[in-house]
């Protein structure tokens, strides 16, 4: 079976530019998170997502960030414009069902603003 | 929100001995993963232990809710078993997980 899928692994562009990261929960999952990595902050929740609708975006940074999920086996996160502090790794994951499942992650993408 | 603490913060094993890593959560939660963040960056989902014990292979994890502590032992130690272990908790409704800082481990041959 296939597992999360983010597109792309590495994304390396200048600030001010628009950034769109991609996910494809795995199939039959209705719940999404996505995830930021630093070394100061280790891994943050950014906001996650139940049959499609977004539940708790609290980890959003600020307005620059956006999430979506236009249907079940899609959403995107995007960050325009970009600044250098939004250097990361930002990982996508999904469970099955709402409550009490584990969840599994994408191998991330490796974003540096330059 | 809940707090996850990981302790050791760091950990350096020859090949061929045992660890145990240990992760205490402020409250009580219904949500348990230990996943393993290996040198290539993917994390890797290890068990999910909202409480008792399982066993995969050379690993192994107890959870013991009542007291808010979950451990995961490693025996015999290889040097793939490097890179970071982290462990994660939730209570709310929707799977939401707060991660600990996470035990760097370094196993050498």
């Amino acid at each position: 079976d296939a597992g999360v899928i983010q597109s792309p692994r590495h994304e390396v562009t200048e600030m001010g530019q628009e950034v769109t990261l991609r996910c494809k929960p795995i199939s039959g999952h209705n719940s999404l998170f996505w995830y930021r990595q630093t070394m100061m902050r280790g891994l943050e929740l950014l906001i996650y997502f139940n049959n499609n609708v977004p539940i708790d975006d609290s980890g959003m940074p600020e307005d620059r960030f956006s999430a979506k999920m236009p249907n079940a086996s899609f959403s995107t996160l995007k960050i325009q414009p970009s600044e250098p502090r939004d250097s990361a790794v930002y990982f996508c994951a999904s469970t099955e069902g709402t409550s009490n499942q584990p969840q599994h992650f994408g191998d991330g993408t490796r974003l540096s603003i330059l | 929100g809940i707090q996850v603490e990981q302790s050791p913060p760091d950990l350096i094993l020859q090949e061929g001995a045992n660890s145990t890593l240990r992760c205490n959560f402020s409250d009580s939660v219904n949500n348990l993963q230990w996943f393993h963040q290996n040198p290539w960056g993917q994390l890797i989902n290890l068990f999910y232990i909202p409480s008792g014990t399982k066993q995969n292979g050379r690993l192994s994890a107890t959870t013991v809710a009542t007291e808010r502590y979950s451990l995961l032992y490693i025996s015999s130690s290889q040097t793939t078993d490097s890179g970071v272990y982290f462990c994660a908790g939730g209570m709310e409704y929707g799977n939401k997980l707060v991660f600990g800082a996470g035990t760097i481990l370094r196993v050498k041959s």
